[in-house]
């Protein structure tokens, strides 16, 4: 069955301090993978990935995919307490789409 | 453990046909509950979300609405479907800070 797992759990750093966000899947039929930062009730896209090994960034924030992994990773840099969310990564099959659990991170003044 | 259900994974509806689209949770009590729309590889539209039985917010106006008419069901639907109503919902259920639990979707195509 399709599934998607995210690690760690719960992240808790201090301000300055670099974090990477793991997402793993197994998906039949993957189309992209997805990232998002969830707030409030509606998550914020980050960023979407289809081609293995290229690096998206969105200023302090960057992803890169492996396909061959079966993988992805959001990197924050110099972390803010803005930055404080949960993180959920989403794999768009063809016919579906599935989610991980979120990764919950805290930054810490 | 905590489980949602989405149904039907794909519908392919004529223009102007009703809709509806059923979700339920389980192992929850009292969920807060969402329907989005998922733009082509991109973010997630929220269309609605309930906190309770009755209680539904709408975000966006359109050719839908929403029901949830027991504590673990929500239900999308539309009298008349529009071609732009193409796309895929996903349903989600929430418990204050938690992180939304998704349901797998459901693609659904007018013609």
């Amino acid at each position: 069955e399709d599934k998607v797992v995210q690690s760690p759990l719960s992240l808790v750093v201090h301000e300055g301090d670099t974090v990477t966000l793991n997402c793993s899947y197994e998906v039949t039929n993957f189309r992209s993978l997805l990232w998002y930062k969830q707030e409030k009730k509606a998550p914020t896209f980050l960023f979407m990935l289809t081609s293995s090994g290229i690096e998206k960034k969105s200023g302090r924030l960057s992803s890169i995919l492996d396909k061959k992994e079966l993988s992805s990773i959001l990197n924050i840099t110099a972390t803010q307490t803005g930055d404080s969310a949960i993180y959920l990564c989403a794999v768009e099959a063809v016919d579906d789409m599935r989610f991980g659990a979120g990764t919950r991170l805290t930054v810490k003044p | 453990s905590q489980t949602i259900h989405q149904w039907p994974a794909t519908l392919v509806q004529p223009v102007g046909s009703p809709l509806s689209l059923e979700c339920t949770v389980e192992g929850t009590s009292n969920p807060n509950l969402y329907w989005y729309r998922q733009a082509a590889g991109r973010g997630l539209q929220l269309l609605f979300y309930s906190v309770g039985i009755g209680q539904i917010s709408s975000e966006v106006p359109q050719n839908l609405s929403a029901s949830r008419p027991q504590d673990r069901q929500f239900i999308l639907s539309s009298k008349k479907l529009l071609l732009s109503d193409s796309g895929f919902y996903l349903c989600a259920w929430g418990t204050g800070n938690s992180p939304l639990h998704f349901g797998n979707g459901t693609r659904l195509t007018v013609t």
